[in-house]
């Protein structure tokens, strides 16, 4: 069985400053890893994913994380913060080649003040 | 490719009435899923289906189904609802194993007075 907990359901930041945002997974076969974000009334987009390969992932809008297995963490970061990065992010794990199932962390809401 | 699309939007219902939601995948997509979004549970895994059959199922209650037509729209029914269920449903679609890389429709929001 796989789990995730995504240390802190509220994170707080100023514009222009380093986000990071913390996930540990929990799983009995190395994982596929990945990071969604949901903006108010939508669903969620991918920022990125980590299957094979590389450990440091980048994504999407200056977002990205790195596997580190021996810590069993995928945290996600971005140099500077931006208004427009004020969401919910979620960590997500699921079985390399199996079922399509995600399992969520309780996701982390990013607050940006100007 | 138009993503994956679901309707209603929007619903507001009775306890103990039932409800049928749609999802249509992106074009070539053979697995779709659904997750049931609350503030207080979270994002949950209800089901999944691929080729018309059901690969896997979450823990819910039997008054939660699903199904996939040969086309691979999905739809979910919820019977006999509760206050309970009112959720953002969100639906799925990949192209399926190995690839587990899913993406979302903008979801059903349910109300259930």
């Amino acid at each position: 069985a796989q789990s995730v907990t995504q240390l802190g359901s509220h994170v707080s930041v100023s514009e222009g400053a380093l986000v990071l945002l913390r996930c540990n997974y929990s799983s009995s076969v190395p994982p596929y890893l990945f990071w969604y974000v949901q903006y108010p009334n939508q669903g969620l987009q991918l920022l990125l994913k980590y299957t094979t390969g590389a450990t440091l992932v980048k994504g999407i809008n200056g977002f990205e994380a790195e596997f580190k297995k021996s810590e069993t963490s995928f945290h996600l970061t971005k140099p500077s913060a931006h208004m427009s990065d004020a969401a919910e992010y979620f960590c997500a794990v699921a079985v390399p080649g199996g079922y399509s199932t995600l399992t969520f962390g309780k996701g982390t809401m990013l607050l940006v003040s100007p | 490719k138009a993503g994956v699309t679901q309707t209603p939007r929007y619903l507001i219902k009775t306890r103990g009435q039932q409800v049928t939601l749609s999802c249509s995948p992106i074009s070539g997509h053979r697995s779709v899923s659904w997750y049931q979004q609350t503030p207080g549970q979270g994002l949950q895994f209800l089901f999944e289906y691929f080729s018309e059959t059901q690969r896997n199922k979450g823990n819910f209650p039997g008054r939660f189904s699903g199904r996939q037509f040969s086309n691979s729209r999905s739809e979910m029914n919820v019977s006999t609802l509760e206050l309970g269920d009112s959720a953002l449903y969100l639906c799925a679609s990949s192209t399926g194993p190995p690839n587990n890389e899913q993406f979302f429709g903008p979801g059903t929001r349910l109300t259930v007075l």
